[in-house]
């Protein structure tokens, strides 16, 4: 079975700084999707960013981007010039594309403020 | 772009009371999920649809049941309602193998008192 780990519950930064959330998994599957939710305050599951496991190149959206590490099963993310919007709780996800197991499993999330 | 519409966004049951939840995905999704979120929890996979037919089963308790119509809309049914049914659901679309992440609608959010 899979797992997903986010060992900081909650984070605060200043705005305009960058901050880095932790994200570790555990399986046994080669083919995999990671990927960064948000929840802001409105409780809406918005996606953030993904990552297809056989990329080696890290993903990125704008101010968002992750340091994959398959090997080390790690998958943080970074937002860069961090925006007082961006205060939310961030989930960690895992999904294998499956037809019939493809739900996307969640870490316990990180709730991150961001502060003026 | 149309989203995953969910009704109703708010509902409050007594307790042994059944309710309803409804999510219309996006059009031409064939797969829906539905997630149930306790307060201050990560969301727990309840049971998912493709094709109209149960494609997996999670932690969805024996009270609760669903189902995918012709149009692919779903409906999660809910009897003898307790409190801790007390969350937010849920439900999300995609199309088939659809691997850049589902789409989420807005939740329903169920108050059981």
């Amino acid at each position: 079975a899979q797992t997903v780990t986010q060992s900081q519950p909650e984070m605060s930064v200043q705005e305009a700084e960058t901050v880095t959330l932790s994200c570790t998994y555990d399986t046994s599957e080669s083919n995999y999707y990671l990927f960064w939710y948000k929840q802001p305050p409105s409780r809406q599951m918005i996606l953030v960013i993904r990552q297809e496991a056989y990329k080696q190149q890290n993903a990125t959206e704008n101010r968002f981007s992750v340091n994959f590490q398959k090997a080390a099963k790690s998958f943080s993310l970074k937002i860069s010039d961090s925006q007082l919007g961006d205060t939310a709780m961030y989930f960690c996800a895992f999904m294998k594309p499956s037809v019939r197991d493809d739900k996307i499993i969640f870490g316990k999330g990180t709730r991150l403020h961001i502060l003026p | 772009a149309a989203g995953v519409i969910q009704s109703p966004r708010h509902l409050i049951k007594e307790k042994r009371e059944t309710a309803t939840l409804k999510c219309y995905p996006i059009p031409r999704h064939d797969t829906v999920y539905w997630y149930q979120q306790g307060p201050g929890q990560d969301p727990q996979f309840l049971i998912s649809f493709y094709e109209k037919m149960q494609s997996d089963k999670g932690s969805i308790p024996d009270r609760f049941s669903a189902q995918q119509f012709s149009d692919y809309h779903s409906e999660l049914n809910m009897s003898s309602l307790e409190l801790g049914d007390s969350a937010l659901y849920f439900c999300a679309s995609s199309l088939g193998l659809e691997t850049r992440g589902y789409t989420f609608g807005s939740g329903t959010r169920l108050t059981v008192v």
